[in-house]
């Protein structure tokens, strides 16, 4: 089992729609847990981040973690065809080298 | 302000041959990361660089080798090229405390035939 399971999709949502990305994580001593995004030829670019369980909103992105469950969300509001990248969770302790990616989902808004 | 400068962007070789990814920054950060990206398996981490003159293994070392060669470059060498190492290889950069964020370049393309 991989520490870090994401649904690769792809996933294609109209234009406004609500999209919800997940992960599900087996490491309980996980303290960190981000978002990235990921433009198609492109590095990927820090998104969200967050340390503790809960809701963390940014303008039209929410994240959400639950540690009991060990499941992370991404929450992305009324979501425009510059939204369509691959979302990559990342979760981890320490320093980077203990960063664990998930495999990513590729997400398309179609105008 | 390049950010994190990863050449080449593509490049495709033949099994058995050597080549060297090179990596700069001008972020001015201690900590330097390799990393490849295969469907389905996400980022893994090849090696890493803590600061300059240090240099760790990580998930995937076997078949590379890297060199920190001052704060600025760190270079990812591939000796004897496999078809298995065909992948899009990222260099990052670690800002020091806070969100420790990754910053990362555009990625390098290698083909191995």
């Amino acid at each position: 089992q991989k520490e870090v399971e994401q649904d690769p999709g792809p996933l294609s949502v109209p234009e406004g729609a609500i999209v919800s990305l997940n992960c599900t994580y087996s490491n309980s001593a996980f303290q960190y847990f981000m978002w990235y995004r990921q433009y198609s030829r492109k590095g990927p670019e820090l998104l969200m981040y967050t340390y503790s369980s809960g809701n963390k909103e940014d303008g039209r992105f929410t994240a959400q973690v639950d540690k009991s469950s060990k499941y992370i969300s991404l929450f992305i509001r009324d979501s425009q065809p510059s939204d369509s990248a691959t979302y990559l969770c990342a979760i981890g302790s320490g320093s980077a080298r203990q960063l664990t990616f998930g495999s990513g989902t590729q997400l398309t808004v179609l105008p | 302000n390049a950010g994190v400068t990863q050449t080449p962007k593509f490049q495709v070789l033949k099994t058995g041959q050597s080549m060297t990814l090179q990596c700069a920054q001008d972020m001015n950060h201690n900590s330097m990361y390799w990393y490849r990206q295969d469907p389905g398996m996400g980022l893994r981490l090849i090696y890493y660089s803590a600061s300059e003159g240090t240099t760790d293994k990580g998930e995937v070392p076997n078949g590379y080798n890297v060199s920190r060669l001052n704060k600025r470059e760190f270079s990812l060498r591939l000796e004897s090229a496999a078809p298995s190492q065909t992948s899009v290889y990222f260099c990052a950069t670690q800002v020091a405390g806070g969100t420790g964020e990754l910053f990362f370049g555009e990625g390098s393309r290698l083909t191995v035939l």
